[in-house]
């Protein structure tokens, strides 16, 4: 079964820490994708990757960036972490016109 | 510019009472129709792909269908186990998915 793993279900950091969200796919997608969701906001794009070492700027990437050293992982980094982001981060892989497979989410809560 | 719009943002189903989900969109070119289930604090889960107008997928109690401006989900003697939040995107060739605000599902015994 395909999977799309992220590495934890909940984190709770302190504002200013420098956060790492990782993801890792193991079905050779060279598309994956970063979003938050919040209620009443639904899924916004943060950032996606077309191939390692791309990256490209979603919909709300101020106050983070990405890493894509390896075909099968995109990390996802906040520089300085801040109350507004808490939320749940969802990361996703596709091939080509399938759909995304989305893994299981972090639940991310900054004090 | 392109945009993808579901209703109702919520809805109260008894057990067993069938209703659809609707889902519009204006894109530029559709590449592919997509709908999710999700459960509260987890990833979305991918239910069905739909590429062209007409065609239709089943699964269990859902059925979806596609025309050239929207799709439904329509949902036939509901269980209190398919509650969950229900999400539709499109592909408008752009290598990355629309999606709509989602509708919250809630079917009670």
């Amino acid at each position: 079964d395909v999977k799309v793993t992220q590495s934890s279900r909940y984190l709770v950091k302190r504002t200013g820490e420098k956060v790492f969200l990782e993801c890792v796919q193991d079905m050779d997608h060279e598309n994956m994708f970063w979003y938050r969701q919040d209620p009443g906001l639904g899924l916004r794009l943060i950032y996606f990757s077309y191939d390692v070492k791309m990256k490209e700027k979603g919909d709300i990437p101020e106050g983070y960036s990405v890493s894509r050293e390896k075909k099968e992982r995109f990390s996802l980094i906040l520089e300085s972490a801040s109350t507004n982001q808490t939320s749940m981060y969802l990361c996703a892989s596709r091939l080509q016109r399938d759909g995304y497979t989305f893994g299981s989410g972090t639940r991310l809560t900054v004090v | 510019e392109d945009q993808v719009t579901q209703s109702p943002e919520a809805l109260r189903l008894q057990e067993g009472e069938s209703s659809s989900l609707n889902c519009s969109y204006t894109v530029s070119g559709l590449r592919g129709l997509f709908w999710y289930r999700q459960d509260p604090g987890k990833g979305p889960e991918f239910l069905f792909t739909l590429y062209s107008a007409g065609e239709e997928k089943e699964k269990e109690r859902l059925k979806a269908t596609l025309t050239k401006k929207e799709s439904f989900l329509h949902i036939t003697a509901p269980k209190p186990e398919d509650s969950a939040t229900y999400l539709c995107a499109v592909d408008n060739q752009g290598g990355k998915l629309i999606f709509g605000q989602g509708t919250e599902l809630s079917v009670k015994p």
